[in-house]
């Protein structure tokens, strides 16, 4: 129980492009979803909390123009980097957590985007 | 300022033997303390949950302690295996519970068994 799946797991655009990435709970229903961000060798980093039918909420530093998250069912958030430039290349992994649960996350396997 | 340092990048052990991992954090006053399994190229999966009020948590081979006062969290595997390489997460929980977890991680240890 509790898996969550992205797609595309692995992208590749020019520069000025815009890329939507998808993350499905497939066996619960998910009100909040988490997208994080992964350079190497690093930490993840929340860029944002999405709930379902509400706007997301950012973390200080991510732009919420440039990452548009959009929550619009419950087993079903997209992030859509608009724009991408070579600095946008990273890991985006997203995840959600059981209502009622203990606050552990099920992450999903992430999607490596690269921008040429 | 608000840290939270895993000791090393890297360890490598030998089969069989166990595995100790560290993980200290400063100026925070965490509820919960979990810890992730990370593969290459893969997304994080959870393997243990430590509340404040709780000093050990095991579950097959794996074991977690949490010490409020040292701030510290230790990961022991026992048993070690081959399979158990890959890198290894921990994550301070801040909201006390529930589903609006708020987790800050840290950047991980490598940890590399040898057949």
């Amino acid at each position: 129980g509790a898996v969550v799946s992205q797609h595309p797991s692995r992208v590749i655009c020019k520069s000025g492009t815009s890329v939507k990435i998808e993350c499905r709970s497939l066996d619960f229903q998910a009100t909040t979803m988490f997208w994080y961000r992964q350079f190497p060798k690093q930490s993840l980093m929340l860029m944002a909390t999405s709930n379902e039918g509400s706007k997301a909420t950012y973390e200080q530093g991510v732009e919420k123009d440039k990452f548009l998250i959009n929550h619009a069912s419950l087993t079903l958030s997209t992030l859509t980097v608009t724009s991408a430039h070579p600095e946008d290349s990273s890991f985006y992994i997203c995840s959600a957590s059981l209502a009622g649960g203990r606050g552990e996350q099920f992450f999903g396997p992430g999607t490596r985007l690269t921008v040429l | 300022s608000q840290k939270i340092e895993q000791n090393s990048e890297a360890l490598n052990i030998q089969e069989g033997k166990t595995a100790t991992l560290t993980c200290n954090y400063t100026n925070y006053s965490p509820a919960y303390l979990q810890w992730y399994r990370q593969d290459p190229g893969r997304g994080p999966v959870f393997l243990l949950l430590i509340r404040e009020n709780e000093k050990e948590k095991r579950k097959e081979r794996l074991k977690v302690t949490f010490d409020t006062t040292l701030k510290q969290s230790l990961f022991h595997i026992t048993a070690s295996q081959p399979a158990d390489s890959a890198t290894y997460l921990c994550a301070l929980d801040l909201n006390y519970g529930g589903s609006q977890g708020n987790l800050i991680f840290g950047k991980g240890t490598k940890l590399s068994v040898k057949p």
